[in-house]
């Protein structure tokens, strides 16, 4: 039963291009979070995808936008990059039953090096 | 503001050992608290999971607690092995659609 899995891995850019980051959630789950994790910083969400639609959002400007697809999969994209937008980005999966204990799962991420 | 703080930032004990990680949070109204463990260069891994009315709960050598009224928990981590050498995160998720602060994790370190 695979996990999540994210992918690239690891991912250089330079200052104002943009980039795309894909997750696929573990088997059964339908409900994608976004993450992006500074060095020695805890996870600061981004937003979270169910049923196709952002249904909540953290802190971040508009150039973080996102995508859920109809196998539940999701994309993060990041316009304008800007060095403060290196970080480890994360993605977690969980089930969304309206019970709010469920926990996540996460992906190993993708490491965003801007230049 | 919602806030998660963990405390200590960092620790190093050696194999063997017991340790205990702290956590105090403001969040309101409280759902749940999870602790995470983070391997470096990977992503979180759940330990524990407690609600309103579970003070403990263990998972092998990791035991965590929570006090709701003061609003603090705890990973106590037993003999500890080198494996245990990462970061610890503490989530609390509260009751308006479920949304998690994330504390920013005390680094452990086990040494031989």
């Amino acid at each position: 039963d695979a996990g999540v899995t994210q992918s690239p891995t690891h991912l250089i850019k330079t200052r104002g291009q943009q980039v795309t980051l894909r997750c696929s959630p573990k088997s059964g789950h339908d409900t994608v979070s976004w993450y992006q994790q500074a060095l020695g910083q805890g996870p600061q969400f981004i937003f979270q995808y169910y049923e196709e639609e952002e249904r909540q959002r953290g802190n971040f400007p508009d150039r973080f936008s996102g995508h859920q697809f109809p196998n539940y999969s999701s994309e993060l994209n990041v316009n304008a990059l800007l060095l403060g937008d290196s970080a480890l980005y994360l993605c977690a999966s969980s089930f969304m039953t309206g019970v709010f204990n469920q926990p996540q799962h996460f992906g190993d991420g993708t490491r965003l090096s801007i230049l | 503001k919602n806030q998660v703080e963990q405390s200590p930032q960092s620790l190093i004990i050696l194999e063997g050992k017991n340790c205990t990680l702290q956590c105090n949070y403001t969040v309101s109204p409280f759902s749940n608290l999870r602790w995470y463990k983070q391997d470096t260069g990977r992503g979180p891994v759940s330990l524990t999971i407690m609600t309103f009315s579970e003070n403990t709960k263990s998972n092998g050598r990791y035991t965590a607690t929570l006090d709701a009224d003061t609003k603090q928990s705890s990973l106590h981590i037993t003999a500890s092995q080198l494996s245990d050498s990462a970061s610890y995160i503490c989530v609390v998720s509260d009751t308006n659609a479920g949304k998690s602060t994330f504390g920013d994790g005390t680094t452990l370190t086990v040494k031989p």
